[in-house]
């Protein structure tokens, strides 16, 4: 299985900083890699898809880049509802499909 | 707006089995491909399979081969995930989610339920 390793395992930002998280994989996965937002107690959200896609209705301050196997998630002045737990997701090899181990974004 | 809506929360002891029940609200679940994962106290995601409801082709996670059995009954748009044998270690949430797929040709999971709390406890 692709291994998803995800950094850091936590940082503390304040409102209005711009926050970045990086998503390695084991392995190539191209560009097949989604970003989830969770918070407490809820099912979590498909942010951004195929690396750099925005999923509909997603604020346009959440951005992904990378290929291969380094990708980035950056959310750009970060927002109070934005303080939440982070996953990438690679899909590029038959299921299953892994997840990193996720970043928490906490208030500063 | 199609939501997932699960069944509740069950305890249960080990060795018994749970069946977890995903179904649509506001539409019906032809031509989706409903995959399952879950999510262990404080950790992330693990695959469990997925079911294209259509077809009633089912694909498994190896960790889970022969104690997981996910089912889709077309005449109520349900699809149920059922897992046998349960141990200690299987206590987590329990999401179903649809699988989209992105022109690209890559996959997301875009539509999840609220998630099913199972506690495996003697």
């Amino acid at each position: 299985d692709i291994q998803m390793t995800q950094s850091p395992s936590s940082l503390s930002a304040s409102v209005g900083d711009r926050v970045t998280i990086t998503c390695r994989a084991s392995e190539t996965v191209d560009i097949y890699l989604n970003w989830y937002q969770q918070k407490p107690g809820v099912a979590p959200k498909l942010l951004i898809f195929d690396a750099s896609s925005l999923q509909n209705g997603v604020p346009s301050r959440f951005s992904g880049s990378g290929s291969g196997t380094q990708f980035t998630l950056t959310i750009n002045s970060l927002q109070p509802e934005d303080y939440a737990t982070y996953y990438c997701q690679q899909t590029y090899s038959p299921p299953p499909w892994t997840f990193g181990q996720g970043t928490k974004v906490e208030v500063k | 707006q199609v939501q997932l809506v699960q069944s509740g929360a069950e305890v249960k002891k080990p060795g018994s089995s749970v069946k977890v029940s995903c179904k649509p609200s506001g539409g019906t679940f032809i031509n989706y491909t409903i995959a399952w994962v879950r999510q262990a106290p404080g950790q992330g995601f693990e695959w469990m399979g997925r079911i294209i409801t259509i077809f009633g082709h089912t694909s498994y996670g190896q960790n889970l081969q022969g104690r997981l059995i996910l089912t889709a009954d077309k005449s109520t748009s349900t699809v149920y995930m059922e897992l046998r044998r349960l141990m200690p270690e299987d206590t987590g949430v329990y999401y179903c989610v649809t699988i989209f797929r992105a022109p690209s040709g890559s996959f997301g999971f875009d539509l999840w339920g609220q998630g099913t709390l199972i506690t495996v406890s003697s």
